[in-house]
């Protein structure tokens, strides 16, 4: 089973600044991988960032990391030099590493950058 | 690369159509799709599991009389709403990934997502 949350429905961040997006998973499946999902107004997924069970380092892509503690089961998004255009809605999911392929996702959490 | 083609973007008809909504991998061959709906301000829950030249997998609680997929080809998907009713309204996303990578890194692609609004 696998059951992802992230607690903040909401947030705000000033442009040029980082924001921490905040996610926590439970699942009983040994290995697995994580995956951030940004949504824009108009709905279509983009593929952000993935950290793998098994990764020793957190993750990195452009201004997206992954903050992975896996001891505490969290997978929290680092954006750093927000910019207007990461206003969106953003999801955290997972995916066993063998058997099902789909994701399971969070509930998302929007967020806002202010000028 | 990895585009994912969902047709049509956005639909609006009476109750009682039924409506055909296509998921197609542009460039890559995908023997699994994945259907999603999404309600306002929710997450995306899974619907079913299409898998090409046979049946698909439904989740616990989606109608498989209500919501058909056909996965005729390695490159395309389709899921029909028949005879829809208002509470069928939603957005319906689908995604895939490329056949042979199985390693769990290889992200979904997803579709740009079809509107669904019943009358």
């Amino acid at each position: 089973a696998q059951k992802i949350t992230q607690t903040q429905p909401g947030m705000f961040v000033q442009e040029k600044e980082a924001v921490t997006l905040d996610c926590t998973y439970d699942t009983s499946d040994p290995s697995y991988g994580l995956f951030w999902y940004k949504q824009p107004s108009s709905g279509e997924m983009i593929f952000l960032i993935y950290q793998g069970s098994y990764d020793q380092q957190n993750a990195t892509e452009g201004r997206y990391s992954l903050n992975f503690q896996k001891a505490r089961k969290s997978a929290n998004l680092v954006i750093s030099a927000s910019q207007l255009g990461d206003s969106a809605m953003y999801f955290c999911a997972t995916r066993p590493l063998t058997g099902a392929n789909n994701l399971f996702f969070g509930t998302g959490t929007r967020l806002t950058v202010i000028p | 690369g990895a585009v994912v083609s969902q047709h049509p973007s956005w639909v609006i008809c009476k109750s009682g159509t039924s409506v055909k909504i296509e998921c197609r991998s542009l460039d890559f061959q995908a023997t699994t799709m994945f259907w999603y709906r999404q309600f306002p301000k929710q997450s995306l829950m899974l619907m079913a599991t299409s898998n090409e030249g046979s049946k698909a997998t439904y989740e616990q609680g989606v109608e498989k009389d209500k919501f058909l997929i056909n996965h005729a080809s390695l490159t395309l998907s389709t899921l029909t709403v028949t005879s829809a009713h208002p509470e069928d309204s939603s957005f319906y996303i689908c995604s895939a990934s490329r056949t042979g990578f199985t390693k769990s890194n290889q992200p979904q692609h997803f579709g740009d997502g079809t509107r669904l609004s019943i009358l």
